[in-house]
């Protein structure tokens, strides 16, 4: 089974609009942590933001927020008002433990800002 | 600012040559990755290591191997290069812990002709 699943693999979104990219996972394990990363043309990685199982308020991270579910096993990122650099590749990622050494990331999200 | 560099942006290779991939962070981090990323299918983990010559394999190993000689250095190495290793390799390191992330190279972009 796939430890991380985006079902959306494009998205559109008018410029200043609020979008939301989806994410769902799957662990047994009661720790984990969930990263969202953004790919720009450029191609490098660029960390978003972060949740831990633990926390019970859902993160934010500027103009991002992480929508964490944790019955439904989901952690969708919330883009408020979308700008034309907000166009990238969008990535879900999870690593499992306290200290587990392996991320797992999912197909990624590619998303489009219209002027 | 933590810095994940590597060896080359760009790099054309041909089938049955041996190639290096050089990674190397600033940050002291004790984990170390290398992905392979193809379009549709997201980052695959090809090896990791948490130690100065520990290493684990990831889901797609085969036709890879790993050097971690130094704690801020981790090479991938393609025995005899393949066309099907053509791809975009990402590099990334991160603190042990939990709840970190991992910080990303640039990435090199490998063909293999």
């Amino acid at each position: 089974a796939q430890k991380i699943t985006q079902t959306q693999p494009g998205m559109f979104v008018q410029e200043k609009e609020a979008v939301t990219l989806d994410c769902t996972y799957d662990t047994s394990d009661q720790s984990y942590g969930l990263f969202w990363y953004k790919q720009p043309s450029s191609g490098e990685m660029i960390f978003l933001i972060y949740q831990g199982s633990y926390d019970e308020q859902n993160a934010t991270e500027g103009r991002y927020s992480l929508n964490f579910q944790k019955a439904r096993k989901s952690a969708n990122l919330v883009i408020s008002a979308s700008q034309l650099g907000d166009s990238a590749m969008y990535f879900c990622a999870m690593r499992e433990g306290l200290a587990g050494n392996q991320f797992y990331f999912g197909t990624g999200t590619s998303l489009t800002v219209i002027p | 600012d933590v810095k994940v560099t590597q060896s080359s942006r760009y790099l054309v290779k041909r089938t049955g040559e041996k190639v290096f991939l050089e990674c190397v962070q600033d940050m002291d981090h004790e984990n170390m990755f290398w992905y392979r990323q193809d379009p549709g299918l997201g980052l695959r983990l090809i090896y990791f290591s948490y130690d100065v010559k520990m290493k684990e394999k990831g889901d797609i190993p085969e036709g890879y191997s790993v050097s971690r000689e130094k704690k801020e250095r981790f090479s991938l190495i393609l025995e005899s290069a393949s066309t099907n290793q053509t791809s975009m390799y990402l590099c990334a390191s991160s603190y042990w812990l939990g709840g970190n992330e991992q910080f990303f190279g640039p990435g090199t972009r490998l063909t293999v002709l």
